[in-house]
């Protein structure tokens, strides 16, 4: 099974502030990487699929890099809305699916 | 405009079943250009993969859940279901259906119902 850690776990930060959260799955899964970010008591929404292709609608301080095994979403200003958890999932397994353990960005 | 409501008892009893339907609205399930998905979050925890069913009907489980999982769509209701088998208080979570979309073979979980908390307990 592919296994996805993220870090950090949680994170402090300001309105304003350029936010990298990194996600890194236990083997090669290509771009086959999506994240989404998830409110409290809300359902979780997609940002990004296939590494960084931008989800439409999502706002473009929103993006996604990298391939094989190490992937980045960076929030270039933080908003005040985007405050909340952020995980990755991988698909490279179209058959088995895994999610990150979740990054929780708060206000500092 | 495409939704996904989420139905089904929110107490369940250990050793029981749970079962949860997915009613979907804006959006033919039998397309072909869509795959279906259940998802679940304890409280306080993370996104947990349950399993996914594809417009062939074949289904694919989590490992750690295969043994207890069936998936199941009905395509003449516009509804997919999840039932759950020997239930403990550690399936106790927020279930959430979703539609999954495929962009050149790149799989995501695209549009999210809204969530329906199923308890476990006596």
């Amino acid at each position: 099974d592919i296994q996805m850690t993220q870090s950090p776990s949680s994170l402090s930060a300001s309105v304003g502030d350029r936010v990298t959260i990194t996600c890194r799955a236990s083997q090669y899964i290509g771009r086959f990487l999506n994240w989404y970010q998830q409110k409290v008591g809300k359902a979780p929404k997609l940002l990004i699929y296939a590494a960084s292709n931008l989800e439409s609608g999502v706002p473009s301080r929103f993006s996604g890099s990298g391939s094989g095994t190490d992937f980045t979403l960076t929030i270039s200003s933080l908003q005040p809305e985007d405050f909340a958890t952020y995980y990755c999932q991988q698909s490279y397994s179209s058959l088995l699916f895994t999610f990150g353990p979740g990054t929780k960005i708060d206000i500092k | 405009q495409l939704q996904l409501q989420e139905s089904g008892p929110g107490l369940v009893k250990p050793s029981e079943t749970l079962s949860l339907t997915c009613t979907v609205s804006g959006s033919s399930i039998s397309s072909s250009r869509y795959y279906w998905g259940w998802i679940r979050q304890p409280p306080g925890k993370g996104l947990e993969w349950i399993g996914n069913i594809y417009n062939s009907g074949s289904t694919y489980y989590n490992p750690s859940l295969e043994s207890r999982v069936t998936i199941s769509i009905a395509t003449s209701r516009d509804q997919f279901s999840l039932k759950l088998t020997s239930v403990t208080a550690t399936d106790t979570a927020v279930y959430y259906c979703a539609r999954l979309s495929d962009a050149s073979g790149y799989i995501y979980f695209h549009h999210w119902g809204q969530g329906t908390l199923v308890t476990v307990s006596s």
